[in-house]
């Protein structure tokens, strides 16, 4: 049974580039949240989708968008990248339409120089 | 708004030994989830332990145990017999059920704590 799984890796952007990263869900899961996290800091949430549209959105400005697709994996894309875009960012699934526990990604570690 | 504090930044303890590692949280909402995670050097987010608010029986998973404190909004994690693979940051997460009156999809975490386990 396959995880939660995320790609790439490792990402290196430089100042007001374009990214997007990708997530699978774990079988049977039909929700993906992404979470934002910082040096030391816990993660923050950016947003969920289910349904392939966005239901739910933390304090994150528009640069950040996603999407979902019909077999639930999602994409993450950040715009005009910042310094403060620096971060690992997590995606997370769950089954029952999102009231379940969230599984986590291995991340993908984002470097904006 | 909810908040989750974890007030020790860091800890250590000797390998088998035990350790409770503090949680508190703020919400006026009756009905929600309480979480630990550990993550560790792989960067990983696991889940450790859930606990239903409603519950009042403690949740446990193997090693590891909750001291949940509705009334004193307190949620603590031991870990018994402390093993090198326990090293990690732990997350305390909070998440109130969408069905709930000022439910979300969207997990609060604190600021972790450090643990590291000492051979």
């Amino acid at each position: 049974d396959a995880g939660v799984t995320q790609s790439p890796t490792h990402l290196i952007k430089t100042r007001g580039q374009q990214v997007t990263l990708r997530c699978s869900p774990k079988s049977g899961h039909d929700t993906v949240s992404w979470y934002q996290q910082a040096l030391g800091q816990g993660p923050q949430f950016i947003f969920q989708y289910y349904e392939e549209e966005e239901r739910q959105r933390g304090n994150f400005p528009d640069r950040f968008s996603g999407h979902q697709f019909p077999n639930y994996s999602s994409e993450l894309n950040v715009n005009a990248l910042l310094l403060g875009d620096s971060a690992l960012y997590l995606c997370a699934s769950t089954g029952l339409a999102g009231t379940d526990t969230q599984y986590f990604g291995p991340g993908t570690r984002l470097t904006v120089l | 708004a909810q908040t989750v504090t974890q007030s020790q930044p860091e800890m250590s303890v000797q390998e088998a030994e035990t350790v409770t590692l503090s949680c508190t949280y703020d919400t006026s909402e009756n009905n929600y989830y309480l979480f630990w995670y550990k993550q560790p050097p792989s960067r990983q987010m696991i889940l450790v332990i859930r606990q239903e608010a409603y519950k009042q029986q403690n949740a446990t998973e193997n090693r590891f145990s909750v001291n949940f404190q509705k009334a004193a909004k307190s949620f603590s994690l031991k870990i018994s017999d402390s093993q090198l693979g326990d090293t990690a940051m732990y997350f305390c997460a909070f998440m109130i059920p969408v069905y709930s009156g000022a439910g979300s999809y969207q997990l609060t975490f604190g600021k972790g704590t450090k643990l590291s386990v000492i051979p």
